[in-house]
């Protein structure tokens, strides 16, 4: 069985503050790391995909790194704004398997 | 126009009856999703098609048929359906197979049985 484990469960955050998540998966046999973005009502829209140790991407105001050695990736916002406000999922999967995705970390930006 | 695309978005049906949920993309993808979002809100694979072969198939109720007539389509029908069915249903898809390439996913189906 593969668990991705995300934290925090939940984050609250003032905007301007910037933030990080952790997504946390197994290191043997990795193939790829997923961060997607859902926004309450509609469907998740992919932010990264990364596939080599030390990846580092990004996007605007968020980046990710991965450590496939100790099995981890972080997702960084920096300077939060409330159109941040959303699930940020995590998966993973080894070469040839199924995506699993964690439970996610609910982001809410307060302005 | 949306890239992928579930119908119908809601329905509620009795328990027993037979339904189906319809998804196409126009991506030009060949590989199409099924997710179940589960009670603790986890998006959970069900079935995978790649160019209209079937490639994951998890422990799902043999209730529970996909079908893709073409890899711009993949649907699911549900037979005998019961309460614990009652769940969002997300479609995607992807360009690569094997988790390689980012999902693009449909708005959801809500499906309720009473």
């Amino acid at each position: 069985i593969l668990n991705v484990e995300q934290s925090p469960q939940s984050l609250h955050v003032q905007e301007g503050d910037s933030t990080n998540f952790t997504c946390s998966f197994p290191s043997s046999n990795f193939y790829a790391l997923h961060w997607y973005r859902w926004e309450t009502a509609k469907s998740p829209e992919a932010l990264f995909v990364m596939t080599l140790n030390g990846d580092e991407k990004k996007k605007g105001r968020i980046s990710a790194t991965l450590n496939t050695k100790e099995g981890y990736s972080y997702l960084y916002i920096k300077g939060s704004q409330p159109e941040d406000s959303a699930t940020y999922l995590c998966a993973f999967n080894r070469r040839g398997n199924k995506l699993v995705f964690g439970a996610g970390t609910i982001l809410r930006v307060k302005s | 126009d949306t890239a992928v695309s579930q119908t119908p978005k809601y329905l509620v049906t009795q328990m027993g009856n037979d339904k189906s949920i319809k998804c196409e993309q126009n991506l030009g993808h060949d590989t199409m999703y099924w997710y179940k979002q589960d009670s603790k809100k986890f998006l959970k694979i069900m079935f995978s098609y790649n160019n209209k072969e079937l490639i994951i198939n998890e422990t799902v109720p043999n209730r529970f048929s996909p079908k893709s007539p073409d890899k711009a389509h993949l649907n699911l029908h549900i037979n005998s359906l019961e309460l614990g069915d009652s769940a969002v249903y997300f479609c995607a898809s992807s360009r690569l197979a094997g988790g390689g390439g980012e999902l693009f996913f449909g708005e959801g189906s809500r499906l309720t049985v009473l």
